[in-house]
């Protein structure tokens, strides 16, 4: 069982449309981070949410941080190429201090 | 600034053979941490070391995986011997250690075994 459950799984898209992907857990996170990876690199940080309902907006992505800090989502408006990666989420619950991620959402958007 | 680094990028061997990795953090970086990938799926965590302290190795093999961070600086994982299952992307991150739950790690490219 994933600590971090994301949905979906997988996601083709035309170039222009918005999406949405969810990572949800029955676990209280003190913080919610989100990574894009790109085939053959590491994950890279996108933005990191503390606390429950804020809001973050990084260009045409929005992530927002569950009430009770047990889940989160991504919104993507006008999605582009560029946009095309594994959109992974992550935290430690609890007082824990080891790191888990979620299975990851694969965008792909077509021109 | 260089970034994380890792070496060799991609690795084929035989099954039952040994295999190292090695890892250079960002400087300055106390926290490191060693993951592993499979296709399709999240990193795992196998290890972070805080300087040259393993503080948390519950998910690491450790009937064929060990580690070492000798200087608290870069920091070698290697298995002996592999098995066919081994096959995956093993990923090394560093950050700054400061905040361990909010710290913001930096990837390096991974090292792409592939255990024939």
């Amino acid at each position: 069982t994933q600590l971090l459950e994301q949905s979906p799984q997988f996601l083709s898209i035309q170039e222009g449309e918005n999406l949405t992907v969810y990572c949800n857990s029955s676990s209280v996170f003190s913080s919610l981070q989100w990574y894009r990876q790109e085939p053959g690199e590491g994950p890279v940080l996108l933005v990191t949410v503390v606390t429950g309902g804020e809001v973050k907006k990084l260009k045409r992505l929005t992530f927002q941080f569950g009430d009770a800090r047990k889940d989160s989502s991504l919104h993507i408006t006008a999605a582009q190429p560029g946009d095309t990666g594994l959109y992974l989420c992550a935290g430690a619950p609890g007082g824990s201090y080891i790191p888990t991620f979620g299975r990851g959402t694969s965008l792909i958007v077509h021109p | 600034e260089a970034g994380v680094v890792q070496s060799p990028r991609y690795k084929i061997i035989e099954k039952k053979q040994p295999v190292a990795f090695w890892c250079n953090p960002i400087s300055g970086h106390n926290t490191l941490y060693w993951y592993l990938q499979n296709l399709g799926q999240g990193p795992e965590l196998l290890i972070r070391y805080e300087n040259e302290e393993a503080v948390d190795d519950s998910q690491l093999p450790k009937d064929r995986f060990s580690a070492e961070r000798l200087k608290g600086v870069d920091s070698t994982l290697k298995i002996q011997p592999a098995e066919l299952g081994d096959s995956a992307v093993y990923l090394c991150a560093s950050s700054s250690g400061l905040a361990a739950s909010t710290d913001t790690q930096y990837f390096g490219p991974g090292t792409r075994l592939t255990v024939l």
